[in-house]
């Protein structure tokens, strides 16, 4: 079975500064996908990044990039320039390309942006 | 705004008694997913449909049950409430056109069930 650990409970970083937020999972597949959700106070789930294992090539979203490391099973975010509005939670999830499993969440990274 | 549509908001009920939450998906998406999220707590998987079929089961209880129907909405029922059932459920959808693919899953804002 799949299994995603986020390994930070909790971060804080200032407000213009960088962070990274770790994820790390076990599987025996492939070719799978790999996802950032963030869950701000509104409780709504937020897509943030999306990888495919196949890609070698680290996916960016204007200030938000990762540091795919598919041989060390490695996902880690990085949000540089970090505003306040960047404060919640930060899930990381995983799903085979099987299309017979389900998304697999980590129990997330709370980050808090201070100002 | 995701497009994913979830109804009601908020929901606060007695124990014992059974609640339907309802789910629209992105148009042109024809997977459904059903998600747990208990206080301070990451997202269970409950149950997915594809195209108004069971596809997967999570760790979903015997009282509860879900259905998708031909417009692709879709209702999770859940029966004999109890106190520790009290959670937000998400719902979210993905275009999954077929078994190899796995899409992106864009979630609702939420249904915020209190038992008391």
């Amino acid at each position: 079975a799949q299994t995603v650990t986020q390994s930070q409970p909790e971060m804080s970083v200032q407000e213009a500064e960088t962070v990274t937020l770790s994820c790390t999972y076990d599987t025996s597949e492939n070719n799978y996908y790999l996802f950032w959700y963030k869950q701000p106070p509104s409780r709504q789930m937020i897509l943030v990044i999306r990888q495919e294992a196949y890609k070698q090539q680290n996916a960016t979203e204007n200030r938000f990039s990762v540091n795919f490391q598919k041989a060390a099973k490695s996902f880690s975010l990085k949000i540089s320039d970090s505003q306040l509005g960047d404060t919640a939670m930060y899930f990381c999830a995983f799903i085979s390309n099987s299309g017979n499993t389900p998304l697999v969440f980590g129990k997330g990274t709370r980050l808090s942006v201070i100002a | 705004d995701s497009g994913v549509t979830q109804t009601p908001k908020h929901l606060i009920t007695a124990t014992g008694q059974r609640v339907t939450l309802r789910c629209s998906p992105r148009s042109g998406d024809l997977s459904v997913y059903w998600y747990q999220q208990s206080l301070d707590q990451g997202l269970q998987f409950l149950i997915q449909y594809y195209n108004g079929e069971e596809r997967a089961k999570g760790n979903i209880l015997e009282r509860f049950s879900a259905q998708q129907f031909p417009d692709l909405h879709s209702e999770l029922n859940l029966s004999s409430l109890e106190l520790g059932d009290s959670a937000l459920y998400f719902c979210a959808s993905s275009v999954e056109a077929g078994r190899s693919v796995a899409d992106t899953q864009y979630f609702g804002p939420g249904t915020r069930l209190t038992v008391l």
